[in-house]
């Protein structure tokens, strides 16, 4: 089984409408990321959280709000989707030793806002 | 400028070929850097961390030159099964990963 999943894995909404992208992992790390990827520009840092009480804007947090229901869910929302945040999104996961360490990710979601 | 630039490639290369990457970055206080693989419609995984002092595994050498700010890769005999494209990442302190757009690689018969 995957350790970090991903819900729902291909996505086509229209604008306007809210979204939930969900993450789950069972690798128990306490650490959680919410990335977009587009073609050309690299995976970029939307939300992260440490904890389930804590939670972090990335470079490109506008737009998107996130939940950490628990140690091993986090969740995207878009409250209000446009077309310009058609993207693949992904979930990763670190554990909290000290310094930068290895993130492992989910499968991606792909997302169509039409 | 971007934080993390590499060349976007195509690499085209035959099997058994030598094949180098580059990236820079921007950021002087980076702290560690990775080389991470991606296969095409997949999740990026950690190919390798990259120390200061140059480290190899298997046909994957990668180099730091904080300096210059400037990181490579080198893949010797490369196989078919090396076709991904390589993402650069450099941490910018604990919190913060910076991603390069990557590097498309095909190996051909």
């Amino acid at each position: 089984d995957a350790d970090v999943t991903q819900t729902p894995r291909n996505r086509i909404t229209k604008t306007g409408k809210r979204i939930m992208l969900e993450c789950s992992q069972t690798k128990g790390h306490d650490r959680m990321y919410w990335y977009r990827q587009d073609p050309g520009l690299g995976l970029q840092l939307i939300y992260y959280s440490f904890d389930v009480k804590d939670i972090n804007k990335g470079e490109i947090s506008d737009g998107y709000s996130v939940s950490r229901q628990a140690q091993a869910k986090f969740s995207l929302s878009l409250e209000s989707a446009i077309p310009n945040q058609t993207a693949l999104y992904f979930c990763a996961t670190s554990d909290r030793s000290g310094g930068a360490r290895e993130q492992f990710f989910g499968p991606g979601t792909r997302l169509t806002v039409l | 400028r971007k934080e993390v630039e590499q060349d976007p490639g195509p690499f085209n290369v035959p099997e058994g070929a030598t094949v180098a990457f580059n990236c820079t970055y921007s950021n002087s206080a980076s702290q560690s850097f990775f080389w991470y693989r991606q296969d095409c419609r997949k999740e990026p995984k950690l190919l390798m961390s990259v120390y200061s002092s140059g480290n190899e595994d298997g046909r994957f050498t990668a180099q730091l030159n904080r300096a210059s700010q400037y990181i490579s890769l080198l893949i010797r005999d490369s196989k078919l099964s090396d076709s991904a494209t390589y993402l650069c990442v450099v941490n910018i302190n604990n919190n913060d990963m910076r991603f390069g757009a990557g590097t498309r690689l095909t190996v051909k018969p």
